[in-house]
């Protein structure tokens, strides 16, 4: 079965960089079907889509943190990583890693399952 | 942006309700359209992919429906276990999108 496992610290200092890997067991990173993602969740609130990325590298952000935002894959470590740069209190949440899966010929669109633990990040000197 | 709103953003039941909770896209984006389930201290869980599709393991007394831009989460029979957070989620277009939540409390 497959699990994801987030990793970091858990606080970040305001204008600096927020640093998370996502550690995948129980299967390979390697596969054309899934994107790699990262959904974040500021305290007591709902959610949000920050990007995803495939095996090959290929990458996908939202727009309103594409500029702050870098999300790479070492397929040899069967992980993926989030970079945030210069950090401030709004990018406090708990942050999740997921699969996201390709409907293909089988359903429309994409999905996320399963997803990580989270990993609370909290920005504050 | 496609907005995704959902309603009510909190609902009171007893075990055995009927819960019907509603999820309306700002464009029609097809069947493109999941639910999640969320505990207090959890990560969200996939219920329902594609509008209508069962994820494996999860109960059937959830069921999904809708297309375009309407589109509903139903609980046939309120069980204690369904107390939670839900939300729907669009993959029509990036960036992908999430409702807000309907909180599912115990009446």
């Amino acid at each position: 079965q497959l699990q994801l496992q987030e990793s970091g610290p858990g606080l970040v200092k305001p204008s600096e960089t927020l640093s998370l890997t996502c550690t995948v067991s129980g299967g390979s990173i390697r596969n054309n079907n899934y994107f790699w993602t990262w959904v974040r969740q500021p305290p007591g609130k709902g959610l949000e889509w920050i990007g995803s990325i495939s095996y090959s590298g290929n990458t996908y952000y939202s727009p309103s943190l594409e500029s702050r935002v870098t999300i790479s894959i070492d397929t040899s470590k069967n992980h993926f990583s989030l970079k945030v740069f210069s950090v401030t209190a709004a990018d406090t949440a708990l942050y999740y890693c997921a699969r996201r899966v390709r409907g293909g010929m089988v359903a429309s669109g994409t999905w996320f399952d399963p997803w990580g633990q989270g990993s609370l990040v909290t920005v504050s000197s | 942006d496609i907005r995704v709103t959902q309603s009510p953003s909190s609902l009171s039941a007893s075990v055995g309700d009927r819960v019907t909770i509603t999820c309306r896209a700002s464009q029609s984006i097809g069947n493109y359209l999941n639910w999640y389930q969320q505990k207090p201290g959890k990560a969200p869980n996939l219920l329902i992919y594609a509008a209508s599709s069962l994820q494996t393991g999860v109960p059937s007394r959830f069921t999904g429906s809708g297309s375009g831009t309407d589109f509903t989460l139903t609980i046939s029979s309120l069980r204690p276990e369904d107390f939670a957070t839900y939300y729907c989620q669009q993959s029509y277009i990036s960036p992908l999108t999430f409702g807000g939540g309907t909180k599912v409390e115990i009446k």
